[in-house]
């Protein structure tokens, strides 16, 4: 069975600071990894996907895969209050969910 | 539609009662997946459509959990006899699948389950 994991959180930055957000997947042959964000109360969305092995920037976002050690990261840079959320990684298809890290971004 | 529509947006049953969750996807969207989240969870995945082919029902955690997606488009989640621990929100997404159904999934606003 697929397993992600996040084990880490939650977690507290100051404004500005960069957030580094870490997960695991056990299954080797997987090959589509995401990011979605869920505010409180809101349902997730996307942010980030990643395909290949290496870095993968989107703005203040950079998403970070190494398929060897099965391990797919998401940095904020210069992260903002509007930032604080719950982070889900998902991986694959039906897409087997983290259960999240919950990053707040102090003023 | 603009985007997944779910409802009822809060359901409140008592335990032993049926309840069903109906999902309408984005027109066009050929996947739609139902996952439940409860509180301070993540996402736990319940089960998969794709096109005509068979559902992929492997999360649903108990037989008292169905789903249907009638003409490719609105799924209803049945859950009958439901019990305490089937509180949650249960979460709609649809998406424009390829292939083996990697792809951006688009989120319902959920429908907040209550059994007392």
């Amino acid at each position: 069975q697929k397993e992600v994991e996040q084990n880490s959180g939650p977690l507290s930055v100051p404004e500005g600071a960069i957030a580094s957000l870490n997960c695991t997947y056990s299954d080797r042959v997987s090959q589509s990894f995401f990011w979605y964000r869920q505010y409180s109360g809101k349902s997730p969305e996307l942010i980030m996907s990643i395909y290949s092995n290496g870095d993968k920037e989107d703005g203040r976002f950079t998403a970070q895969l190494n398929k060897a050690s099965q391990y797919v990261s998401l940095l904020i840079r210069d992260s903002q209050p509007s930032d604080s959320a719950t982070y889900l990684c998902a991986v694959d298809s039906k897409l087997t969910f983290g259960k999240g890290i919950t990053l707040s971004v102090r003023p | 539609g603009a985007g997944v529509s779910q409802s009822p947006s809060n359901k409140v049953t008592e335990k032993g009662k049926d309840v069903e969750l109906r999902c309408d996807p984005i027109s066009g969207h050929t996947a739609l997946y139902w996952y439940r989240q409860s509180l301070g969870q993540g996402l736990e995945f319940l089960i998969y459509f794709q096109g005509n082919s068979a559902p992929d029902k492997s999360g649903l955690p108990s037989d008292r959990f169905s789903a249907e997606r009638t003409g490719g488009s609105v799924s209803t989640l049945t859950i009958q006899r439901t019990q305490q621990e089937d509180s949650a929100v249960y979460l709609c997404a649809s998406s424009l699948a390829a292939g083996d159904g990697t792809g951006e999934l688009f989120f319902g606003e959920g429908s907040r389950l209550t059994v007392l």
